[in-house]
Order: structure tokens, then sequence, then C-alpha cells
């Protein structure tokens, strides 16, 4: 069956910091991915999605790209600020017919100015 | 309404009682999913609809656990003789045709249920 593995959080970071949260994938055929992200009190939003093989999402400051030779799509951002803390969700899901959407656990990260 | 919508915010129950989760997907969306977030499980699929036809009820934990959908519209969620494991977030999402993989399903705010 399909599943995702991100890194267990809370990630710490300094304003301006660099980040990576990192997501693998087990899926049967060729996936759609997704990075959601769920800000305090609120409700899931898609940030970025990637539908191929070395297709890049980008949103915001951003970035994933949809590697298929290690079945990963790391979230990154080169500075983070404050209001990027929140909750972010690594996701899958099958290229055909209709999908539902398998989730990783969520990894919370706390921006501090 | 421009999103998805969800009522009630919040639900206190007790032991035993049924409850009925309510969800309004954006209009013209035929794809409509129910989700539950919970602290122990994650994010967890419970059904699946396509206009008023539910083809993957594989998530449905229990026979307690049963939804339905009409006009093509809004979905209500229902939960018999409630248990306190079934307290969780629970989320609705659309999306726009066939809900086919590439697709980007929209969230609503969820409801918050609590058994005591």
């Amino acid at each position: 069956g399909n599943s995702v593995t991100q890194m267990e959080g809370p990630v710490t970071l300094s304003e301006e910091a660099f980040l990576t949260i990192n997501c693998t994938y087990t899926a049967t055929g060729y996936p759609s991915l997704f990075w959601y992200v769920q800000y305090p009190g609120e409700g899931l939003q898609l940030l970025l999605k990637a539908t191929k093989a070395d297709d890049k999402g980008s949103n915001k400051g951003f970035e994933a790209t949809y590697r298929k030779e290690t079945t990963s799509f790391h979230l990154e951002k080169g500075s983070v600020q404050v209001s990027d803390s929140a909750v972010y969700f690594c996701a899958l899901s099958a290229r055909s017919g209709y999908s539902t959407l398998t989730f990783g656990k969520g990894t919370m990260l706390l921006v501090s100015p | 309404g421009a999103g998805v919508s969800q009522s009630p915010s919040n639900k206190v129950t007790e032991k035993g009682k049924d409850v009925e989760l309510r969800c309004d997907p954006i209009s013209g969306h035929t794809a409509l999913y129910w989700y539950r977030q919970s602290l122990g499980q994650g994010l967890e699929f419970l059904i699946y609809f396509q206009g008023n036809s539910a083809p993957d009820k594989s998530g449905l934990p229990s026979d307690r656990f049963s939804a339905e959908r009409t006009g093509g519209s809004v979905s209500t969620l229902t939960i018999q003789r409630t248990q306190q494991e079934d307290s969780a977030v629970y989320l609705c999402a659309s999306s726009q045709s066939r809900g086919g993989g590439q697709e980007t399903q929209y969230f609503g705010p969820g409801t918050r249920l609590l058994v005591l």
C-alpha cells in the first residue's frame, strides 16, 4: 500500500534560517505529491504540489522536487519567517482514477525572531 | 460560499450519543472526502463520494460510522453510539471533477469532536 514518512518535529529555527523537512514515500505506480500546511487554529491548505518525476513545486518561497529515484519530496525554504510557524504535511495520491490522500504524520515548525 | 464549510466547528457529546457532522463543499465540486485527524493516528481517510455515490468507504473505522451525500452537494457524517476514541478533528475536502490523483483537494476548517 501507499505510505508517507516525514521527519518528526518539532523543528525549531531562528528567523532567516534555511529549512528542510524530509519526506519519503512508498507507492505503486507514479503518485502525485503534495505539501499541505496547517497554521495554528486554521484548516489544511495546499502549499505546493508536483505531479511527475523531476517536477518542482513552489509557492511562498517554499520548494520541493519530485525525486523518483530516491522516492522523496523534501520541502525547502531559503529563509524562514516567524509567520511560517505551522504544521507541514507531506501527502501523496495515485495518479489514476479517484484518489484519496495518504498523509505523513506532520512536522511542526517553530520559528523564533 | 468561497470555500468548504463544516458545522459545527466544535461538538462535545457524551459517550453513547449519536452525532452528525455536516460538510458543504465548494460549489460545483463533485468529489468529496472525509478525513479524521487525531493525535495518535495522524490524518486518516474515511470515505470518498463522487456525486451522491460512495465508491470507497474503506476508511470507516466501524459500522457505527456512516455518511451520505444528497444533491451532489452537502454531506453528513454520522457517528452512532460515540466512544471516547472517536474524539478527533473531522475534516472534509472537495475537488473539482473525478477526483483524479493530480487534483487539489480543498479542505474545510474541520469539526472538533470531544466525547466525554
